[in-house]
Order: C-alpha cells, then structure tokens, then sequence
C-alpha cells in the first residue's frame, strides 16, 4: 500500500507561521490536497492540486510541493486553526485516494 | 447549498451486516464521483471505497473488499454502503463525500456512527 507520512504534531504561537509536510514516493506525480479537521466535526478542504485553495478559505493558508514533499503554511496563525490537518493523494493506480496519519496543530 | 446526509449508522454484533445511505442535494448529483471515508475513534482518516457517476467503476481499500459494496441510485441522488461481515476494526464514524474531478472530497456529510460490538 501507498503511504503519505506526516509528523502527528506541530506547535505554533499566534501569529506565527506554521508548516505541515507531508511526504510519498507518488507525490512528484500525483496532485496533494490538505484537509482541515475540528473535533466533532466533517473535515474541511483547504488546499487542493499541490496549491489552489478553494473559495471561502483565508489567504493564509496555502500549499507548495517540492519533489516527494508537500507543505501546507498556514502564514499568521490563529487560535481558530487549532485543528487535525490531514494530506490526501491517490495511490498508484489514481483510482483510489490516500491520506496521511494527520497532523495536530496546536496554537500555543 | 450543496447537502450530504449520511443515516443508517447503529450498534451491530461481529459477523453482522449494515446499510448506509447518504442523501445529496443541491448539485447534480448523477455528475459526480462519490466517496465514503471512515474515521475510527481517536484515529486518522481512511478511504474506504468511491465509485463513479453511473456506477461502472468502484473501488475499495484492500481491508474492505468482498466485504463492503458502494453503489447509487441517481434518480433519488443517494449513496449506499452495504457492509456485511463486520468487524470490530470497522468500527467507525463514516463519511460520504462528493469527489469533484478538480478538487475532490470539496463537501462532506456530518458523518455516522458505525460501532461492531458484542
């Protein structure tokens, strides 16, 4: 099986900037999109095709990609992005999606 | 405003069998690709199956298939999970998602409760 490798934490102070990688073989070929999680609640798109951000979402988030990583920066932080942030691509055969372990986001 | 509500989740015994639904509105839902994603308790997100537009291709996460079948009946815009055998590793808050061709899993239901127990 594919696998996306996230690290299971990252911690910021408001206002800073914080980075969330994710790593797989696959990626050079396959698009990446980042999903938002809050407790108790459905996860949310925030970045799709390694860097496009749909309607809706803050400026402050945006994706980059580089060789078998993508990066998910979330530019000023806020006490609201506190969440699980998970990456999300396709496994070798495009026909079935992948996601990372996720990454949990804490805003000290 | 685009709607995904998932019903059909409950306690089953080991062995037992359930049948998920997922009704959309306010997009055409026949256009679409759709997903199911589960999340066990505590847990990360897994893909679970996702089928085309009129049902010709299906796909399914290794730890499911001969288990589980996805299908749809686009004349009532609904979804379907048909899970037999469970397990207690199915258990699960399960997800329908729409998987749009430029950015898929763009909307997502509130999810239901899935639990495999004696």
């Amino acid at each position: 099986s594919y696998d996306l490798t996230q690290p299971p934490s990252v911690s910021v102070s408001p206002g800073q900037t914080a980075r969330i990688t994710c790593s797989g073989d696959a990626l050079p070929k396959q698009y990446a999109y980042w999903y938002q999680q809050k407790p108790g609640q459905a996860p949310v798109l925030v970045i799709y095709k390694d860097t496009e951000r749909p309607s809706g979402i803050p400026e402050r988030f945006s994706g980059s990609s580089s060789g078998t990583k993508v990066t998910l920066t979330i530019s000023g932080v806020q006490a609201e992005d506190e969440a699980d942030y998970y990456c999300q691509s396709a496994d070798s055969s495009a026909s079935l999606g992948v996601f990372g372990g996720g990454t949990k986001l804490t805003v000290l | 405003e685009v709607q995904l509500v998932e019903s059909g989740g409950g306690l089953v015994q080991p062995g037992g069998s359930l049948r998920l639904s997922c009704a959309a509105s306010g997009f055409t839902f026949s256009g679409y690709w759709m997903t199911w994603v589960r999340q066990a308790p505590g847990k990360g997100l897994e893909w679970v199956a996702n089928m085309n537009q009129d049902g010709g291709q299906k796909y399914y996460v290794d730890s499911v298939k001969g288990r589980f079948t996805i299908s749809r009946d686009n004349a009532k815009s609904s979804l379907y999970l048909q899970m037999n055998s469970l397990r207690a590793e199915d258990t699960a808050v399960y997800y329908c998602a729409r998987y749009a061709a430029a950015a898929p899993l763009d909307y997502w239901g509130q999810g239901t409760l899935v639990t495999v127990s004696s």
